[in-house]
């Protein structure tokens, strides 16, 4: 099972909106609609921002936004602020749902 | 609020086992899946496997069975045992709690452990 596919870095300045993507295969991300995202602090645990590629768990800012087409899910975030500087990854699960893999990491650097 | 504290040795030998425990509390085990992650210094997110309160798993093949996940509904927790290990294996390890509608995402996580493997 490889790991998804998601851009080493992004930028952008305070307010700006920036994209992460993911891309995996039709076994994995092009076959469900779970697909996740988790926001990671250095020296932190991960923590879950959005579900079923486009849901926010109670407390996630409305900023955090997510979607899917095809093999491709994104996360973006909108009037980037200081504090979601991080790394980011996507999760989803495989084809039989006995097998899941995350991404391979995106860090978001705020300018 | 749920928490999850993982617990275990912090040095292994090469070719031993590693065995790590995850204690539940604010919550009960027998009501989600649970789950085991790993992330190597500067690396990222590795699934390991899942498992229900019923003992039901499921595993990462790129492991090659040398994981087993166990879980114990008396104490509200679930293990995790890696043999054979090498260097490769030093990480840091998370257990996970996945949300209330089956095993797709992971709302819970612990604080994660670091595990080195050496002599």
């Amino acid at each position: 099972q490889s790991a998804l596919t998601q851009p080493r870095s992004v930028s952008g300045s305070p307010g700006q909106s920036v994209t992460i993507s993911c891309t995996g295969t039709s076994s994995d991300v092009g076959h469900n609609n779970y697909v996740s995202w988790y926001q990671q602090h250095p020296g932190k645990a991960p923590k879950l921002m959005v579900y079923d590629v486009s849901k926010r768990p109670s407390g996630v800012p409305d900023r955090f936004s997510g979607s899917k087409s095809g093999n491709t899910a994104s996360l973006t975030i909108s009037g980037l602020q200081a504090e979601d500087g991080a790394d980011y990854y996507c999760y989803s699960p495989a084809t039989i749902y006995t097998a899941y893999v995350f991404g391979t990491g995106t860090e978001v650097t705020v300018l | 609020q749920v928490q999850l504290q993982e617990s275990g040795p912090g040095l292994v030998k090469p070719s031993e086992t590693l065995s790590l425990t995850c204690t539940v509390s604010g919550g009960s085990i027998s009501s989600h899946y649970w789950s085991w992650i790993r992330q190597p210094p500067g690396k990222g997110l590795e699934w390991i496997g899942w498992i229900y309160y019923t003992g039901t798993t499921a595993y990462n093949p790129s492991f090659q069975s040398r994981v087993t996940i166990s879980v114990d509904t008396s104490n509200n927790r679930f293990s995790l045992m890696v043999t054979s290990v090498t260097a490769a294996d030093t990480a840091v390890y998370y257990c996970a709690r996945y949300g209330p509608d089956g095993y797709k995402h992971l709302d819970y996580w612990g604080q994660g452990t670091l595990v080195t493997v050496s002599s």
